[in-house]
């Protein structure tokens, strides 16, 4: 089965700065790799698909890349509204199955 | 707007099997563009999806899960559901249902979530 690994599982950072937290996989997996935000007592929200693709209605300082192993989601300028705990997310083939990283907690500085 | 709604009791007794109905509202649940899931992340830790469901009754079940979990969809009702047997403590979590995309495989909609306290 593929794992997907988050770094780092925490981070402290202070509004304006810029964020990148990586989602590493075991192995190669196909570009159907999503990252949601999770605030505390709510459920996960979609905030891009397809590694890349910016969920509607999501703000433009989000953004996703990478292929194959390596993905990372930037949030350009961290606002009082991103300090919440973000998962990436992707489709095992087989057996076909989702798969969620492990997390990483953004608080504030 | 699509809303998703949990239901089901909040308490289950030891080796019971936990039964959970996911309500679709704003849009018909026999779309084939999508299915239906289910996932669950126990207080302080991370998700896991357990299961979804086709709206051709096909499923895919978490390996780790596969032998206790069984998820239906009923079209007429616009629901899905979710029965877990033989719960322990460590099944304790909030449940939630969601919509998944048939292309891209994220889970676009997402229910509010229902906590399930395994407990006799």
């Amino acid at each position: 089965d593929i794992q997907l690994t988050q770094s780092p599982s925490f981070l402290s950072a202070s509004v304006g700065d810029r964020v990148t937290i990586t989602c590493r996989a075991s192995q190669g997996i196909s570009s159907y790799l999503a990252w949601y935000q999770q605030k505390p007592g709510k459920a996960p929200k979609l905030l891009i698909y397809a590694a890349s693709t910016l969920q509607s209605g999501v703000p433009s300082r989000f953004s996703g890349s990478g292929s194959g192993t390596e993905f990372t989601l930037t949030i350009s300028s961290l606002q009082p509204e991103d300090f919440a705990t973000y998962y990436c997310q992707q489709l095992n083939s087989y057996p076909p199955a989702l798969t969620f990283g492990g997390g990483t907690k953004v608080e504030i500085k | 707007q699509v809303q998703l709604q949990e239901s089901g009791p909040g308490l289950v007794k030891p080796s019971q099997t936990l039964s959970l109905t996911c309500t679709v509202s704003g849009g018909s649940i026999s779309s084939g563009s999508y299915y239906w899931s289910w996932i669950r992340q126990p207080a302080g830790k991370g998700l896991e999806w357990i299961g979804r469901i086709y709206t051709s009754g096909s499923t895919n079940y978490n390996p780790s899960l596969k032998s206790r979990v069984t998820i239906s969809v009923d079209t007429s009702k616009n629901q899905f559901s979710l029965k877990l047997s033989s719960v322990t403590a460590a099944d304790t979590a909030v449940y939630y249902c969601a919509r998944g995309d048939l292309v891209t495989m994220d889970l676009d909609y997402w229910g509010q979530g229902t906590l399930v306290t395994v407990s006799s």
